[in-house]
């Protein structure tokens, strides 16, 4: 199973409604990412886990709450966005995450397309 | 800062031609590169990678792609391009910093390859 999935493929929220954003892997990765990209952009990095720790934070608004239960599943928790957060969100997973772990290709998922009104 | 050039954002081929996409990126340290497609109406999915070793790297479908670590490049070339190899072409770089690497994806590229 080569397959990064995420739930929902889509979303429409409020400015004060709180949602979540699902990835899952069945790879053994122990490295996961969300992504954020906003059309005809390039994906641009928000956050890196490693072995389940927070590795890397792009200086991403506290509105976007990442998290990591085990190692195939990473969330993304939203509160108090702006219709400027609106855009493809993307995950991915790698073998590894820390330094040796650059040398890995990511796998992506389809991404959730995120409305907010 | 670091950063990752893509000088062609879009690309239009007859089939049959040659294709070479630039890719040229800001970063003193340690880099792996990857090229990364997307296929209409699929995710992202990796073309080829480079990290050490030959500087000349194959990939799928025919793909290659040439690491000079003088010019901070990692072209990606293909001799015959072909109508199934339109798609929006995104350079990578992994770049090695404290606690981990980040990864810098180019702006893309379009191309369209006439039938």
């Amino acid at each position: 199973d080569t397959e990064v999935t995420q739930t929902p493929k889509h979303l429409v929220m409020g400015m004060t409604n709180k949602k979540s954003l699902k990835c899952e892997q069945h790879m053994g990765h122990r490295a996961m990412y969300w992504y954020k990209q906003k059309a005809k952009k390039p994906p641009e990095l928000m956050f890196v886990y490693s072995y389940e720790k927070l590795s890397i934070n792009e200086s991403v608004p506290s509105r976007f709450s990442p998290e990591c239960p085990n190692s195939s599943l990473l969330n993304l928790h939203l509160h108090a966005l702006q219709p400027e957060d609106s855009a493809l969100y993307l995950c991915a997973s790698s073998q590894e995450g820390l330094g040796s772990g650059s040398r890995y290709e990511q796998f992506f998922g389809p991404g959730t397309r995120l409305t907010v009104l | 800062a670091q950063s990752v050039s893509q000088h062609n954002h879009h690309v239009i081929l007859s089939e049959a031609a040659s294709l070479e996409l630039g890719c040229n990126y800001s970063y003193g340290g340690t880099v792996n590169l990857f090229w990364y497609v997307q296929y209409p109406g699929q995710h992202l999915q990796l073309l080829l990678k480079y990290f050490s070793g030959d500087p000349l790297v194959k990939g799928i479908k025919g793909f290659e792609a040439e690491f000079i670590k003088s010019k901070f490049s990692f072209n990606l070339r293909k001799p015959s391009v072909q109508w199934s190899d339109t798609a929006e072409y995104f350079c990578a770089v992994n770049t090695i910093n404290t606690g981990g690497f980040k990864t810098i994806f180019g702006a893309g590229t379009r191309l369209f390859v006439k039938a």
